[in-house]
């Protein structure tokens, strides 16, 4: 059962423009949501959260949107950089024990000049 | 010097090789992790551990066990490798309570391949 899944295994954006990165989850009860990037041979590493009682997260040129009522979440980048090319995931705590992250499958991101 | 790190880095093993990963904090965590990546199917939990004397297994356990040296060391075993244990494994750790709000912190990864 597949509780965060992101249905864009990956997206290509050019330079400037915005990219979307989509992520949809079927437990009513996640508390917060999460993005990490991750970047080829290192880690992921964490880039923006939202609490379920907001429907908007801005941090730089990252936001994060939650529609609550269509279990959907969504990261904008804009300007979108090379920089910002990278694996990106949504995550979410689990309801019932919130130190473990359940994650989606992941939506690979190349920004190209 | 990173605050989680994971040896080694990559391996190449044989079907029914007993591999251990291994996994050091300086970040004073209590909490640490064992994640796999396999493509298309993101990051999934095979064992965390709270504290020294509290493990627990993940979604994934099957064919792995896990041992909690110190508070700052968490290993990983393959008792018997097998093919499909191919992928990328991932430590992290955490203090109680941050994991929802970006608290989790990743080692860089091994890249194990079981032949």
């Amino acid at each position: 059962d597949q509780q965060v899944k992101q249905n864009s295994p990956s997206l290509s954006v050019q330079e400037g423009r915005i990219s979307i990165l989509n992520c949809d989850y079927t437990n009513s009860m996640f508390d917060y949501f999460l993005w990490y990037k991750k970047y080829p041979a290192e880690g992921p590493t964490f880039l923006i959260s939202i609490s379920s009682i907001k429907d908007k997260n801005e941090d730089g040129r990252f936001t994060v949107f939650l529609n609550k009522s269509a279990k959907h979440l969504s990261l904008h980048i804009v300007p979108s950089q090379p920089g910002d090319s990278a694996v990106y995931f949504c995550a979410a705590p689990s309801a019932y024990n919130t130190d473990k992250l359940i994650f989606g499958t992941g939506t690979r991101l190349q920004v190209f000049p | 010097d990173a605050d989680v790190t994971q040896t080694p880095r990559n391996r190449i093993t044989k079907t029914g090789k007993r591999i251990m990963l291994e996994c050091s904090q300086t970040k004073g965590h209590d909490r640490m992790y064992w994640y796999r990546q396999d493509p298309g199917l993101g990051l999934q939990l095979i064992y965390y551990s709270f504290d020294v004397k509290d493990i627990n297994k993940g979604e994934i356990s099957d064919g792995y066990s896990v041992s909690r040296q110190a508070q700052a060391k968490f290993s990983l075993s393959l008792e018997s490798a097998i093919p499909n244990q191919t992928a990328l494994y991932f430590c992290a750790t955490s203090a109680p309570g941050t994991s929802g709000f970006g608290g989790q912190f990743f080692g860089p990864g091994t890249r194990l391949t079981v032949l």
